[in-house]
């Protein structure tokens, strides 16, 4: 079964920098997708990848995928506080409307 | 439109009790997901629906646990008897099935067994 794997599983950036979170595939990615959720929530949705060399953008986040390296890239440039939370990937299984999720990536904002 | 609904936000009972936890998809949706969180195992995908047809169970961990969708705007999780190892964020989410699966999730059900 396919299994993804983020780094790092947490993260601790100063106001204002930047910051990047990986997710990496056991199994080619088909499609990739990005949530935010914050404690005590549910997962918001942040962005969808399916191309190879597909990137996205939404406000200060940014996503990539190096399908070639079974790979995602989450980048936000000039954190703010409004950003912290766990980010987490998930990949659908072709052809299956599931998706399997990564353990997140928990991120907090030093003022 | 309000979201996915799941009720209720926090539950608390004791070992051997029944309980019950309750999704309302959005309008539309014909995906219905049950998912559990711990810090442990973190998002794991319980069962999820197509069309009110259990489709995938096979996340469900054992037989104490089962889920249901009457119709297609509301789906039970019920957990008979709960266990402390149960004690979970249990999430619903929904999605429409068209092209991509973006999936749309509720607050959550905060489950503790004592």
């Amino acid at each position: 079964s396919q299994e993804l794997e983020q780094s790092p599983q947490s993260l601790i950036v100063q106001e204002g920098k930047n910051l990047t979170i990986n997710c990496t595939s056991s199994k080619t990615l088909y499609g990739l997708y990005w949530y935010k959720q914050k404690y005590g929530e549910g997962l918001i949705f942040l962005m969808m990848l399916q191309k190879g060399g597909e990137e996205k953008s939404h406000e200060k986040i940014t996503a990539k995928l190096d399908e070639k390296k079974q790979q995602s890239s989450l980048h936000i440039t000039a954190s703010q506080p409004s950003h912290a939370g766990i980010y987490l990937c998930g990949a659908d299984n072709r052809g299956a409307q599931k998706l399997v999720f990564g353990q997140g990536t928990r991120l907090t904002i030093n003022p | 439109d309000a979201g996915v609904i799941q009720s209720p936000r926090h539950e608390v009972t004791e070992m051997g009790q029944e309980v019950t936890l309750r999704c309302k998809p959005i309008s539309g949706h014909d995906y219905l997901f049950w998912y559990r969180q711990t810090m442990m195992r973190g998002l794991e995908l319980l069962i999820y629906f197509n069309n009110n047809v259990p489709i995938d169970d096979s996340g469900m961990p054992e037989d104490r646990f089962s889920a249901k969708m009457p119709n297609a705007s509301f789906s039970t999780l019920k957990i008979q008897p709960s266990e402390p190892r149960d004690s979970a964020v249990y999430f619903c989410a929904s999605s429409s099935g068209q092209g991509t699966y973006e999936q749309y999730f509720g607050p959550g059900t905060r489950l503790t067994v004592t």
